[in-house]
């Protein structure tokens, strides 16, 4: 247990569907982060958020749209997904945006139908 | 961007001690090198960070030499439930820092 929680675990949608990813954290980090891990390729950054502001998004396409209410939820809200979109998606916190150590949620498994 | 490279993949048995080196030829003066462990469908999990020479933990030891163009993580005496991806990070240089993994190490303990 990383104090990261991610919801739902597991999720299937169609292309059609709008769905919306669950993270949150009671660490009191001031960072936190999305990643997209697709089968046999490395964490890919999607977006970054310090202090509720978005400080990085790595040309994701807009079918992601992030949202962070307050420095503990950040949401990954989706719409118009493909099937190459299935994968695992990673939500991270740190103290700061410049700390090497960030805790991990367990991932929400995304299939695309 | 101090680019890490590592071993694809590693087989060991249960018992033994595992090393995995990892090169970061054009790592910055500042730079901290850290370790993340990641089982299968799950988060990575920070496992330990060094800056020079050695560093120990519950877990496992991190070995850099005077260079610091390389590091090694020594796993003691591994059980099955070792078995993961093992990633070797080296901060950014520019100051602020983003976890950015590689590909990492698949690591394999047999019985």
């Amino acid at each position: 247990e990383t104090g990261v929680t991610q919801t739902p675990r597991h999720l299937v949608m169609g292309m059609t569907n709008k769905k919306s990813l669950k993270c949150e954290q009671h660490l009191g980090h001031n960072a936190m982060y999305w990643y997209k891990q697709s089968a046999k390729k490395p964490l890919e950054l999607m977006f970054v958020y310090s202090l509720e502001e978005r400080v990085e998004n790595n040309s994701v396409p807009s079918r992601f749209s992030p949202e962070c209410p307050n420095s503990s939820h950040l949401f990954l809200h989706l719409h118009t997904l493909q099937p190459e979109d299935s994968a695992l998606y990673l939500c991270a916190s740190s103290p700061s945006k410049g700390d090497t150590e960030a805790f991990f949620g367990q991932g929400t498994r995304l299939t695309v139908v | 961007l101090a680019k890490t490279t590592q071993p694809i993949s590693m087989d060991s048995y249960e018992g033994q001690e595992v090393n995995i080196t990892c090169s970061h030829n054009n790592i910055a003066t500042n730079d901290y090198i850290t370790w993340y462990q990641q089982f299968p469908s799950q988060g990575p999990r920070f496992i330990i960070q060094g800056y020079k020479t050695k560093v120990t933990n519950e877990v496992a030891s991190l070995f850099i030499p005077a260079d610091r163009k390389s590091s090694t993580l020594s796993l003691p005496r591994v059980s099955l439930s070792d078995t993961a991806v093992y990633y070797c990070l080296v901060r950014q240089s520019g100051g602020s820092y983003i976890p950015t993994f590689g590909r990492g190490t698949s690591l394999i303990v047999h019985p």
